[in-house]
């Protein structure tokens, strides 16, 4: 199957600080990525939809001035977490779209002090 | 409101029976459902794809069935294994959209 990279695999960072989280498709072009978050024994949650060459798409509630992404390419999608707080704290995965389904990272625990 | 539903307690079951898990959503007419594994603090691993015109689908071990009538899908996992042990995730595509929205899973525990 396809494979989705994502880096980097966990992250420990200060309150106030920034994160940027890279997602990459190895072995296909995606005009469309997805990013997700997910916390402990919660379901995954979409954040946005990233589309190569132009805005992302945020779902209601998400705050797109704190979750910037950015698409640059058909095979990298980045996820920056401004000024990252503690409650900020979560699984963040992406993914992104082949032809047989929806083919996922390996996830980002990001932990903000 | 819209939900997708999956037991949230675990399942715990014994190596060679078959694990059956449930997925039952409300007020979405998806055009698919998928199932995926997710191991602990690793991202969702797709395994079957059905589509709303087709009852059954099977890969190896795994059968689903998707019933659009009583809103329902169920995971088989044949001949358990402890290596199957992991949670399972049902996902729907958000009225005939890209995007997917998934279950809270169901986490599966083989015993030897």
């Amino acid at each position: 199957g396809a494979v989705v990279s994502q880096h980097p695999s966990w992250v420990i960072c200060k309150s106030g600080t920034s994160v940027k989280i890279e997602c990459r498709s190895l072995d296909f072009q995606a005009t469309t990525m997805f990013w997700y978050r997910q916390f402990p024994k919660q379901s995954l949650m979409l954040m946005a939809t990233s589309n190569e060459g132009s805005k992302a798409t945020y779902e209601q509630g998400v705050e797109k001035d704190k979750f910037l992404i950015n698409h640059a390419s058909l095979t990298l999608s980045t996820l920056t977490v401004t000024s990252a707080h503690p409650e900020d704290s979560s699984f963040y995965i992406c993914s992104a779209r082949e032809q047989g389904g929806l083919f996922f990272g390996s996830g980002t625990q990001l932990s903000v002090l | 409101s819209q939900k997708i539903e999956q037991n949230s307690e675990a399942l715990n079951i014994q190596e060679g029976k078959t694990a059956t898990l449930t997925c039952n959503y409300t007020n979405y007419s998806p055009a698919y459902l998928q199932w995926y594994r997710q191991d602990p603090g690793r991202g969702p691993v797709f395994l079957l794809l059905i589509r709303e015109n087709e009852k059954e689908k099977r890969k190896e071990r795994l059968k689903v069935t998707f019933d659009t009538t009583l809103k329902q899908s169920l995971f088989h996992i044949t001949a358990s294994q402890p290596a199957d042990s992991a949670t399972y995730l049902c996902a729907l595509d958000a009225d005939n959209t890209d995007k997917l929205i998934f279950g809270t899973g169901t986490r599966l525990q083989v015993f030897p």
